[in-house]
């Protein structure tokens, strides 16, 4: 059972519009920073998104993140088959004093 | 340009240790915090342990604390996990990760990870 929950699954045509949920506590996503992270299939992650909505250099403007209250979102637009992956969020928790992934989001581009 | 590689990775036999080692180039690396985060197969990613990068404070996860030790060689560029007592549940991929602008309370890069099978 993992501290923060996202849907198991999320599925999409290309070029529309997803958005995967997280969900936590005050002690993880209301009290710090949201990160998201990529993982396509046979890879090691990669971070998508950072600081709840900030973009690393080089990750497409396509991929958006938000944070309000102890709840997270991540918003792919203009889906493509290549953003057919595992999508994790991830917080720090102040109370566990441990980082915390959800247990992760399998999108499919149909 | 970052690079993160793991190894020591192998088949142990329950109750056995390992010593995985992370190797890193690319940043100064005494100025971050380290990660180490695992994947059991088909299964999503769990946080281990991470190591501050100035104080080296260490944080565990419930599941590993008193069995596994994290340290890190700031000389070296080399940041260690030191696998004690393993049991089957801690047959994982184990990625090495390193801290991004908030510390070890986000992690930025990722290595491409070693395997750890426990089993008889």
């Amino acid at each position: 059972q993992s501290v923060l929950t996202q849907p198991p699954s999320a599925s999409g045509t290309p070029g529309q519009r997803v958005t995967i949920s997280c969900s936590g506590s005050r002690s993880n996503i209301g009290n710090n920073y949201i990160y998201w992270y990529q993982q396509l299939p046979g890879t090691a992650p990669k971070l998508l998104i950072y600081r709840n909505n900030q973009r690393p250099s080089g990750v497409p403007d396509r991929f958006s993140g938000s944070k309000s209250g102890t709840s997270a979102s991540l918003a792919i637009s203009g889906l493509r088959s290549e953003d057919e992956a595992d999508y994790y969020c991830a917080a720090w928790d102040d109370s566990l004093n441990i980082g915390v992934f959800g247990g992760g989001t399998k999108l499919t581009v149909l | 340009e970052v690079h993160l590689l793991e190894s020591g990775g192998g088949l142990v036999q329950p109750g056995g240790s390992l010593r995985l080692s992370c190797a890193a180039s690319g940043f100064t690396f005494g100025n971050y915090a380290m990660t180490w985060v695992r994947q059991a197969p088909g299964k999503g990613l769990e946080w281990v342990s991470a190591i501050s990068a100035l104080t080296g404070t260490t944080h565990y996860a419930d599941s590993v604390k008193g069995r596994f030790i994290i340290s890190r060689d700031n000389a070296m560029n080399t940041v260690h996990l030191q696998l004690n007592s393993l049991r089957a549940d801690d047959t994982a991929v184990y990625y090495c990760a390193k801290g991004g602008i908030d510390g070890y309370r986000g992690v930025d890069y990722w290595g491409q990870g070693t395997l750890v099978a426990v089993s008889s």
